[in-house]
């Protein structure tokens, strides 16, 4: 079983409706979490980080970790085709050195 | 914000030959740079962790000889890539991390090797 389960997609949805984008882990060590956005052939970029449990806002973007059910989730408003992309999530240990991905979602946002 | 810098973006050589991947912060000091291989429409796996100065980090299964890192400097890191074969070739990302920021983690564009 792997550290981060993530759904691979694709996601398919049509232009202004919510994306809804979610990573299961299992080790209860993980304390921030991260959502990284890559387009084909490129490094990712960091959009969203969050410490232990709560929600995070940031214009379309909304994360949210639940440490107790061990799941955190991206929501994207107002989805637009510049959205379409794969989005990885990424989880660190307080004390950690290397970020543990999960496999990445792809997401088309469809005109 | 911090600018992760790797080139070339895309190299061709032949089997048997070296290449070498250069990942440069620009614009702040990496105490930590990371370098990762992503396979096609799969996650970025971790190869190995370098700080500057001294020897990488392997992850298990990687080989230490095939994949030779330096980190000459606090702003530089370099892959090598030695006797390349054709199952070599695949997207091979760079990232940096100045200080000990759990999130300060800034990627490059990726290398996409291609090995003939």
């Amino acid at each position: 079983q792997k550290e981060v389960e993530q759904d691979p997609g694709p996601l398919s949805v049509p232009e202004g409706a919510i994306v809804s984008l979610n990573c299961t882990y299992s080790n209860s060590a993980f304390q921030y979490f991260m959502w990284y956005r890559q387009y084909s052939r490129k490094g990712p970029e960091l959009l969203m980080y969050t410490y232990s449990s709560g929600n995070k806002e940031d214009g379309r973007f909304t994360a949210q970790v639940d440490k107790s059910s061990k799941y955190i989730s991206l929501f994207i408003r107002d989805s637009q085709p510049s959205d379409s992309a794969t989005y990885l999530c990424a989880m660190n240990k307080a004390a950690g050195n290397k970020l543990t991905f999960g496999g990445g979602t792809r997401v088309l946002v469809k005109p | 914000g911090a600018v992760v810098s790797q080139h070339p973006s895309r190299v061709i050589c032949k089997s048997g030959t070296s290449v070498k991947i250069e990942c440069r912060s620009l614009d702040f000091q990496a105490t930590t740079m990371f370098w990762y291989r992503q396979f096609p429409k799969k996650s970025l796996m971790l190869m190995a962790t370098s700080n500057e100065g001294s020897k990488a980090t392997y992850e298990q299964g990687v080989e230490k000889d095939k994949f030779l890192i330096n980190h000459a400097s606090l702003t530089l890191s370099t892959l090598t890539v030695t006797s390349a074969h054709p199952e070599d070739s695949s997207f091979y990302i760079c990232s940096a991390r100045e200080g000990q920021s759990p999130y300060g983690y800034t990627f490059g564009s990726g290398t996409r090797l291609t090995v003939v």
